[in-house]
């Protein structure tokens, strides 16, 4: 009940082109679902986040899909560059009552060919 | 603004040997403290969290434990480290200022922590 599955595990973007990359949870207790990008040797930072109040929140060339009834969110990188090339995890929290616990998918490895 | 510091950013110790990694936030007050482990190519798998001084919470039984000791101090320790422990050991922060719904985690840089 707490996974949240994350596909596909790697992908390859041509320069220019659109990243997405999905996540499915199952705790419908979930209310806050953020998105992370990590480089190699660093920690993950935040990337864009959503409630399931909003069915689509876009921040620069990354835009968050949200459907509630799926139980389905998804990341968007348009006109991806090589500087996107990175790891993406989603999440999912159900808020204080559990300690702000994030569940993460297991990742995304993106490269995006110059 | 806020900061997470972890260090050391990289340590090599032998099998048996004690561990200890810290973690210190600096320009919030009460927050949430979380150690993850990733392994290489990896999701963040949790291991504990702490929602005020000297209350830590274990997501995974294992040879690891944590302390809380200062409200912005969170420490990782073993007694004697098995090969298993290698990874890459992260600490994250939330606030937890009354606010119920969920919040962003922010992490630190990392310790790489290698066993021969």
């Amino acid at each position: 009940q707490q996974q949240v599955k994350q596909s596909p595990q790697s992908l390859i973007v041509q320069k220019g082109g659109i990243s997405i990359i999905n996540c499915a949870y199952e705790n419908t207790a979930f209310d806050y679902f953020p998105w992370y990008q990590q480089f190699p040797g660093k920690g993950p930072a935040l990337l864009i986040a959503i409630r399931p109040d909003v069915s689509e929140k876009k921040e620069g060339r990354f835009t968050i899909s949200f459907n509630k009834s799926a139980k389905q969110f998804s990341l968007h990188i348009m006109d991806s560059q090589p500087g996107d090339s990175a790891t993406y995890f989603c999440a999912a929290s159900s808020g204080e009552a559990a300690g702000n616990k994030l569940t993460f998918g297991g990742g995304t490895r993106v490269l995006v060919k110059p | 603004s806020q900061t997470i510091h972890q260090w050391p950013a990289t340590l090599v110790q032998p099998v048996g040997s004690p561990l200890s990694l810290e973690c210190t936030v600096e320009g919030t007050s009460n927050p949430n403290l979380y150690w993850y482990r990733q392994a290489a190519g990896r999701g963040l798998q949790l291991l504990f969290y702490s929602v005020g001084i000297g209350q830590i919470s274990s997501e995974v039984p294992q040879n690891l434990s944590a302390s809380r000791p200062q409200d912005r101090q969170f420490i990782l320790s073993s007694k004697k480290l098995l090969l298993s422990d290698s990874g890459f050991y992260l600490c994250a922060w939330s606030t937890r200022q009354g606010v119920n719904e969920g919040q962003p985690q922010h992490f630190g840089d990392g310790t790489r922590l290698s066993i021969l």
